[in-house]
């Protein structure tokens, strides 16, 4: 069964970088049928996708965080990373690592447990 | 992007009840609707793909319908494993969107 585990800093300052890292395990981001990536939820409110990369490399991003988004995969580790660069209070979200399948409704079958990022001085 | 609505945004329910929530998109989304439930402080589970395909696992209780705007998520019997956040994800076209979720609470 795949397991995806979010890490990293838990608060971040306004304008600098959030970066976040997805431990896969029980599957291979090097094999292809899914995609791997991130959905985010800002407290009390809906989930917002953000973005996932295919085990070619292709990326794709949300049309509004694009200009400041980085999504990249390391095959030797087996993980999936975030980056999102000038960060604002508005980006202050419980941010999943999610696998998403390649088909025809894509269903996002697997969540990491989520992890909660404040943005604040 | 394509506006995922759904109704209502709260809902209370007694067990054993039949509750229906709706979401409708801003444009057709043909069948490509996702149904995810959500408790507090955990992370979103797929319950049906493409409008009406319950995920293994999921309870048979719970269906799904729709085409091209309007969509159903239907509960037969709630059980109180149900009392969730639900919320609809449409996957027609690029970015994915989600409705806002409804809150399903005890009666």
């Amino acid at each position: 069964q795949v397991q995806l585990q979010e890490s990293g800093p838990g608060l971040v300052r306004p304008s600098e970088t959030l970066s976040l890292t997805c431990m896969v395990s029980g599957g291979s981001i090097s094999l292809g049928g899914y995609y791997w990536g991130w959905v985010r939820q800002s407290p009390g409110k809906g989930l917002e996708w953000i973005g996932y990369i295919y085990y070619s490399g292709e990326v794709f991003y949300s049309p509004s965080l694009k200009s400041r988004l980085i999504i990249s995969g390391d095959k030797s580790k087996n993980q999936v990373s975030l980056r999102l660069t000038s960060v604002t209070a508005a980006d202050t979200a419980v941010y999943f690592c999610a696998r998403t399948e390649v088909g025809a409704s894509s269903p996002t079958d697997t969540w990491g447990q989520g992890i909660l990022v404040t943005v604040s001085s | 992007d394509i506006q995922m609505t759904q109704s209502p945004s709260s809902l209370s329910a007694s067990l054993g009840d039949r509750v229906t929530i709706t979401c409708r998109a801003s444009q057709t989304i043909r069948t490509y609707l996702n149904w995810y439930q959500q408790k507090p402080g955990k992370a979103p589970e797929l319950l049906i793909y493409e409008t009406s395909h319950l995920q293994s696992g999921a309870p048979s209780r719970f269906s799904g319908s729709g085409f091209g705007t309007d969509f159903t998520l239907t509960i037969n019997n709630l059980q109180p494993d149900d009392y969730a956040t639900y919320h609809c994800q449409q996957t027609y076209a690029s970015p994915p969107t989600f409705g806002q979720g409804t809150r399903l609470h005890v009666k």
